[in-house]
């Protein structure tokens, strides 16, 4: 069964630095989307992506991170300048077509974030 | 997306039947009820979902009241694996947008 493949598994990044996390969606998939979890707290929605822009996105998401697509099936979350509060799970989801709200979203096993 | 409400744990045998229910009395007639699961140290798994009802699949099934303000996710044998928090969650019809995650139900399951 196709699966969302997120990498690296685990990243450690001193404070102030920039982080980029890799993930590869489900290959006939068009809609993207990262989530992230902080150790003990609920699963929050960042940003989602279709037809290579953003589509929606939460207050989580400032000036400091971004989403590309840079080739056909690469997603990517970058943020800019890391801080301690940044430390978190961080999940990449996918689905496919049909925008009937009936589309279940595919995630991978997450990147675990450190920010030192 | 309306609002679910979910018990914070519950308990189960191994090899029993578990019920999950949720209430979600602010439905509207667009909503999906959708349920996801996330097992330890692992990325949220979709489960099933349903409009109005019910239905099954190789993991659970789920039985949608007739007023759809609540619903019941079945595990008709669990198993040790199935120890995860469980998520009942409603998305828009039309919707292709993001899952408001709550709390959700953590399921022990006992050998």
């Amino acid at each position: 069964e196709p699966e969302v493949t997120q990498t690296p598994s685990h990243q450690v990044t001193q404070m102030g630095q920039e982080v980029i996390l890799h993930c590869v969606p489900i290959s006939n998939h068009l809609y993207f989307y990262w989530y992230r979890q902080i150790l003990g707290q609920k699963v929050e929605f960042l940003v989602s992506f279709y037809n290579n822009e953003i589509s929606e996105k939460s207050e989580i998401f400032d000036d400091q991170f971004s989403v590309e697509r840079p080739d056909g099936s690469n997603f990517t979350l970058k943020i800019r300048s890391t801080k301690l509060e940044d430390s978190a799970m961080y999940f990449c989801a996918s689905s496919g077509r049909g925008g009937q709200g009936n589309q279940p979203q595919h995630f991978g096993d997450g990147t675990r974030l450190s920010i030192l | 997306d309306a609002k679910t409400t979910q018990p914070n744990s519950m308990e189960s045998n191994e090899e029993e039947p578990v019920h999950l229910p949720c209430n979600h009395s602010t439905i509207s007639g667009t909503d999906y009820i959708h349920w996801y699961r996330q097992l330890p140290s692992q990325g949220p798994e979709y489960v099933i979902h349903g409009l109005t009802s019910n239905v099954n699949n190789r993991m659970a099934s789920l039985a949608i009241a007739e007023d759809r303000k609540s619903s019941t996710l079945i595990l008709h044998r669990a198993t040790l694996r199935d120890a995860a928090v469980y998520y009942c969650i409603l998305k828009r019809r039309g919707s292709q947008g993001n899952l408001i995650f709550g709390k959700g139900t953590k399921l022990s399951v006992k050998p």
